[in-house]
């Protein structure tokens, strides 16, 4: 029983592609997010999606676009791919937009970009 | 900005020692300080989050405290096993809901 999925898990494409992220989550959240974890081991908040409305949005070049169908889903696509999109992104989840209910995260999905 | 800084970047401790480490944050406009637990191949895992200034909370052998008025919290592994061996991040909030996570410490647990 996942509580937050991601697929693919691995993600192995060529410059220029476009390519989406897959996140489900089963656990009833408002809340949803997308982290990228950089060469240098941070994570950084890219999106954050509440009731299928964008909440956060931070520094992130608009080849990335998150969409929402529904509140337990937020899936991420990137149009044409750059080698510094390689990185693992990270899908999480909270009960609502607050910063104080702790977060579900997924497993992760390594992207590759050659 | 907030930058939220985590030390030591990575602590090699014997099995059965106790140990401790250090998540520092911007204290203004403060709201919450996460601690995660993530393992290699897995994803992070929520140990505890704290709002209060003062605030200890405890999950067996774990516990952490936290001084917003100085901007830092530690994490507390009392009597540390195998198991505790992992990445603990840190993250920080402030009032608009904005989350910076720490670089993490690296825990190694030596038999």
């Amino acid at each position: 029983d996942t509580a937050v999925s991601q697929t693919p898990k691995y993600l192995v494409t060529q410059m220029g592609n476009d390519k989406s992220i897959k996140c489900e989550q089963n656990l009833g959240h408002d809340t949803m997010y997308w982290y990228k974890q950089d060469s240098k081991k941070f994570l950084k908040i890219m999106f954050s999606y509440n009731n299928k409305e964008l909440i956060i949005n931070e520094t992130v070049p608009n080849r990335f676009s998150p969409k929402s169908p529904d509140k337990a889903h937020l899936n991420l696509h990137i149009n044409s791919l750059e080698l510094g999109d390689s990185a693992v992104y990270f899908c999480a989840s909270s009960q609502v937009l607050d910063s104080v209910y702790e977060q579900f995260f997924g497993p992760g999905t390594r992207l590759t970009v050659l | 900005i907030l930058n939220v800084e985590q030390s030591p970047q990575s602590l090699h401790v014997q099995e059965g020692d106790s140990t401790n480490f250090t998540c520092s944050f911007p204290s203004s406009n403060f709201y919450a300080l996460h601690w995660y637990r993530w393992e290699t191949a897995k994803s992070p895992e929520a140990l505890f989050v704290m709002t209060l200034n003062g605030d200890e909370k405890k999950k067996g052998r774990i516990s952490a405290t936290l001084n917003t008025k100085e901007g830092y919290s530690y994490l507390y592994i009392k009597g540390s096993q195998p198991e505790d061996s992992a990445t603990y991040l840190c993250a920080s909030s402030n009032r608009d809901d904005k989350i910076i996570f720490g670089k993490g410490t690296r825990l190694h647990i030596l038999p």
